[in-house]
């Protein structure tokens, strides 16, 4: 799997949106993008993926752009329950079901 | 909730002691999955389950024995561990084992500490 870059820290204001970026340029065609988050002494959470087209989910948009070598995780009005770690991880589509989840970044949403 | 329960939620045990970690899927999923996540570390995985066979074993030290009667239900069995297991468990599940694309679904853990 490809490996990901991402800030080991940001902040946001609560009501604003919260943009996490990620490296992934060594990504190949075949690997898709996912984002995890974890919330502090909890299991991680699925938020949400993509191939090559921006996605949008209840949660969250993800951005890829066009040479698939980074993406963007927003979430539009980040609130104080969306502190976490960010994971981004880049899969292959055939093989194992692994998650290899890298240091992420850690959100503090500030009130 | 994720429908992925894991019992107990904290567990403190001596290094002879044995104890075992429960993990329930709710989803109806035919794969499951033990993860570690220790201080300060990504997390590890640890075993695959695939409609209750053993897919992947990641080195894991033999101190550490999985059992997976059916696919709802996934153990870790402990005994003789060292302070340096000391960790989160996570279990988790998704619908099937060797599709990569597919979501896993976490469970909130197990806190173990080990003295």
């Amino acid at each position: 799997d490809a490996k990901t870059t991402q800030p080991t820290s940001m902040d946001c204001a609560e009501g604003r949106a919260a943009n996490l970026p990620c490296n992934h340029s060594t990504i190949s065609g075949n690997e898709y993008v996912y984002w995890y988050r974890q919330i502090h002494s909890q299991g991680p959470q699925y938020i949400i993926h993509g191939l090559k087209n921006n996605e949008t989910n209840e949660m969250a948009s993800l951005i890829i752009t066009e040479d698939r070598k980074s993406s963007t995780l927003i979430l539009p009005h980040a609130t104080l329950r969306d502190t976490a770690v960010y994971y981004c991880i880049v899969r292959v589509r055939a093989g194992a079901n692994n998650l290899f989840f890298g240091t992420g970044t850690r959100l503090t949403v500030i009130p | 909730e994720t429908g992925v329960t894991q019992t107990p939620r904290h567990l403190v045990m001596g290094m002879t002691n044995k104890k075992s970690l429960k993990c329930e899927q709710h989803l109806g999923h035919n794969a499951m999955y033990w993860y570690k996540q220790s201080a300060k570390k990504p997390l590890e995985l640890m075993f695959v389950y695939s409609l209750e066979e053993r897919v992947e074993n990641n080195s894991v030290p033999s101190r550490f024995s999985p059992e997976c009667p059916n696919s709802s239900h996934l153990f870790l069995h402990l005994h003789t561990l060292q302070p340096e297991d000391s960790a989160l468990y996570l279990c988790a599940s998704s619908q099937v084992a060797t599709l990569s694309t597919d979501t896993q679904y976490f469970g909130p853990g197990t806190r173990l500490t080990v003295l």
